[in-house]
């Protein structure tokens, strides 16, 4: 079972920032929360990922509530190419897999 | 450049053949990963490998067959057993299993049966 929620889909307007919401609520002390995003037709894309402390990288800026319970990724100035789906995910605790539980994610458009 | 290799981009197979996806990474990774994703849907895990000559079920592996001889390739094989098999497939590779780095794609296997 996926154990994060986001929105289906977000419009932005090229240039804006593009603030894209993940609700993971049931996260556990020592799982990490992933970004990923994915281009019709293509594989998923690593983003950025972070345990607590908030976390840049070239690509974007990952936020992360106190509480851990909640974060949003942040492309601070979107083009017409960061159109893709966006996807929240938080590592699965427990056996030997570690695996990863991909959900339906957020289809960002973005809008010239 | 380092990356994950899977080939070929589009393969049609006739009902009742088995047929083999390629994945090749050079990224020196431990792990690899096999997912399917079908329309509209997330990734579902089918097999993932730890380490060479080990390979391990995911969710959904019934029908499907992998091998892990070489560190670098870890290949798919849909056999006639598996009831749906047309999907897009990924192959992704990470460090370790059980690290916190990030799972690295490939740009998958469109797999079309009819």
């Amino acid at each position: 079972d996926a154990k994060t929620t986001q929105p289906p889909s977000m419009d932005c307007a090229e240039g804006r920032a593009a603030n894209l919401p993940c609700n993971h609520s049931t996260i556990s002390g020592n799982e990490y929360v992933y970004w990923y995003r994915q281009i019709h037709s293509q594989g998923p894309q690593y983003i950025i990922h972070g345990l607590k402390n908030n976390e840049t990288n070239e690509m974007a800026s990952l936020i992360i509530t106190e509480d851990r319970k909640s974060s949003t990724l942040i492309l601070p100035h979107a083009t017409l190419r960061d159109t893709a789906v966006y996807y929240c995910i938080v590592r699965e605790n427990g056996g030997a897999t570690n695996k990863l539980i991909f959900g339906t994610g957020t289809l960002l458009a973005v809008q010239p | 450049d380092g990356g994950i290799t899977q080939s070929p981009k589009y393969l049609f197979r006739k009902e009742g053949q088995n047929v083999t996806l390629s994945c090749e990474q050079n990224l020196n990774h431990d792990a690899m990963y096999w997912y399917r994703q079908d329309p509209g849907q997330g990734l579902r895990l089918i097999y993932y490998s730890q380490i060479v000559n080990d390979f391990q079920k995911g969710d959904i592996a019934e029908g499907y067959s992998v091998s892990r001889e070489k560190k670098e390739s870890f290949p798919l094989t849909v056999t006639s057993a598996q009831k749906n098999p047309t999907a897009f497939y990924l192959c992704a590779s990470k460090k370790g299993v059980s690290d916190n780095s990030p799972l690295h794609f490939g740009n998958g296997t469109r797999l079309t049966v009819t």
